[in-house]
This record gives structure tokens, sequence and C-alpha cells, in this order.
């Protein structure tokens, strides 16, 4: 059974600092999307990756798809209270058309 | 209205009740999605429609079936459900083949009593 695990599950943080989201399988997958999703509302979709070693820069937040493309990562410089949300990464393996959603990590920036 | 709507936001029953829930895509597209989002699970794929036809069952139980009329609706229709049902559905479209950006709705909050 393929799992997505997310570490941290909880985080609070301070405005100002900096965070690391991972992403973790010991399944391969063709490609891998980071989510945010805020009370109330579904998941917005941040960012796909789709090649091993792949990074991505959206503003302040910095994603990294595993060389051998069973991991990812998510960086956040400088959090702001507007961060504040659900993270969730999701991955794809088009051998199987399986998509899989990870653990989720919550985080809460305080201003 | 714009994007992905669902209704209702938030639904109460019993486990004898038989209820349907509504989501409806604004945006053009060709794929619809149910997904069950509960606290202690991840984020769960049930179904997947393309081009009306449904694509996908995730080992879903025969108390929850979906309908897809046309490619703007989507039905998840309830009937007999467990109290371990409890959880938010959400419904998400997408472009083109499956597992393109998907859109999601807010969900509607579900409580079987």
């Amino acid at each position: 059974t393929q799992l997505l695990e997310q570490s941290p599950q909880f985080l609070s943080i301070q405005e100002g600092e900096n965070l690391t989201v991972y992403c973790n399988s010991s399944s391969v997958f063709s490609s891998l999307q980071w989510y945010r999703q805020e009370p109330g509302e579904g998941p917005v979709l941040l960012v796909t990756v789709v090649t091993g070693g792949e990074v991505k820069k959206l503003k302040r937040l910095t994603f990294q798809f595993g060389d051998a493309r069973k991991d990812s990562s998510l960086h956040i410089t400088a959090a702001q209270p507007g961060d504040t949300g659900l993270y969730l990464c999701a991955g794809y393996t088009s051998g199987t058309y399986k998509y899989i959603f990870g653990t989720g990590t919550r985080l809460k920036v305080l201003a | 209205e714009t994007g992905v709507t669902q209704t209702p936001r938030h639904l109460v029953m019993g486990m004898t009740n038989k209820k349907s829930l509504k989501c409806e895509q604004h945006l053009g597209h060709n794929a619809m999605y149910w997904y069950k989002q509960s606290a202690k699970k991840p984020l769960e794929l049930m179904f997947v429609y393309s081009l009306e036809e449904r694509v996908e069952n995730n080992s879903v139980p025969s108390r929850f079936s979906p309908e897809c009329p046309n490619s703007s609706h989507l039905f998840l229709h309830l009937h007999t459900l467990q109290p371990e049902d409890s959880a938010l559905y959400l419904c998400a479209s997408s472009q083109g083949s499956f597992y393109n950006e998907q859109f999601f709705g807010p969900g509607t909050r579900l409580t079987v009593l």
C-alpha cells in the first residue's frame, strides 16, 4: 500500500521564522503536488513537480522534489500569519494510475 | 457562481436516511472527483469521472453511490450510512487527463448519527 508520510504533523511558529515540511514515501511518483487548505475551504494547489531534483519557488515558498522522486520538501521563508493552514502533498503514479494524499501538516504562524 | 460549488455545506443524517450531496463546476472541466476527508486519515479519493464515465472507484462501500449526469454536475447519493462515515466530503474538477490541477469545492460536512 502506497503511503505518503508528512512531518511534522503539527507546527506552531512565530512570524518571521523559517520552516520546512517533509513528504516521504517508499514509492516512486510520476509527479507530486503541494496544496494548502484553510478552514472551511477545499485544498488549493500550490505547485506541481515532475522531475527528480526539481526546485520550484513561489514567492517565499520553495518546493523540492527528491532525486529519486520518492520525497519532497516545502520550505517557507519568513513565515507570515497568512501562511497558516493545512499543507498537503499528493503523489501520482502513472503506471498504476494511483493518486494519494499525504498525512498533512497543520501549520500555525503566530503574529 | 464561479469555481466549484457544493451543497449542502452541512448535513446531519440518521443511519436510515437517504440523502444526496451535489457538486457543480463552472470551469468547463471534463473530469470530476469525490474525496473523503476525515480527521484520522489522509484525504481519500473515492470516485473519478472523466467525460461523464466513472473511471475509478477506490473500493468504496456500496452505501455511497455517485452519479454524473453531465460534465458540470456530480452527485453522491448516501443511504444507510454508518457513524464512521462522518467526514468532510470534497468535490473537485480538472481539465484533461486525470490529476492535472484540480480545483476543489468547499466541501460538505456530514455527520451521521
